[in-house]
């Protein structure tokens, strides 16, 4: 199956500071990737929608100012927290589809800590 | 999008087959049944893809009714490493920007 790539897997910040996570996918050109958020023993929330060369949709409550999302080209997708607070820390998940890929794939995920 | 319903948690002794059953009663003519796992720390892994009758691959079963109302996940013999959380999704197949969306899942736990 298609793969999907994110780095890095583990990241810790001070509170303040900025962090970019990628995401990319490996054999297959992704023309829209997705963003999620999980908080422990909870279940994957959508923070947005990206398609290659366009803006982000972002979800509602999701602010887009904060959480800048990057779809440059169609293998790399880059999600940057700005000013990084302790409620921020979660587990951060990328997705992609693409032309001839019908499941949504996704990466394993970023663990930020916000100190 | 169609809704889903499925049991929050579910316990199992090694070696027994599994069934997880999700309610869908507002699917819709297009929407195809997709069974996602996740494990602690990792994203989800695609499982099993219906949209009707029956389904099988090397790791599961999918038992999907006339109706298509509800969808079954069948893990045959579960291993301790079969615990995780299983999410059952309802959508088009190729929805190009439309995103899945997660319910809560259910929770598998196998012990030995």
């Amino acid at each position: 199956g298609a793969v999907v790539s994110q780095h890095p897997s583990r990241v810790i910040c001070k509170s303040g500071t900025s962090v970019k996570i990628e995401c990319r996918s490996l054999d297959f050109q992704a023309t829209t990737m997705f963003w999620y958020r999980q908080f422990p023993k909870k279940s994957l929330m959508l923070m947005a929608t990206s398609n290659e060369g366009s803006k982000a949709t972002y979800e509602q409550g999701v602010e887009k100012d904060k959480f800048l999302i990057n779809h440059a080209s169609l293998t790399l997708s880059t999600l940057t927290v700005t000013s990084a607070h302790p409620e921020d820390s979660s587990f951060y998940i990328c997705s992609a589809r693409g032309r001839t890929v019908y499941e949504q794939y996704f990466g394993p995920g970023t663990r930020l800590t916000v100190t | 999008l169609a809704k889903t319903t499925q049991p929050i948690s579910m316990d199992s002794y090694e070696g027994q087959e599994v069934n997880i059953t999700c309610s869908h009663n507002n699917i819709a003519t297009n929407d195809y049944i997709t069974w996602y796992q996740q494990f602690p720390s990792q994203g989800p892994r695609f499982i099993i893809q219906g949209y009707k009758t029956k389904v099988t691959n090397e790791v599961a079963s999918l038992f999907i009714p006339a109706d298509r109302k509800s969808s079954t996940l069948s893990l045959p013999r579960v291993s301790l490493s079969d615990t995780a959380v299983y999410y059952c999704l309802v959508g088009e197949r190729n929805s190009g920007n439309t995103p899945l969306v997660f319910g809560k899942g259910t929770r598998l736990s196998v012990i030995a």
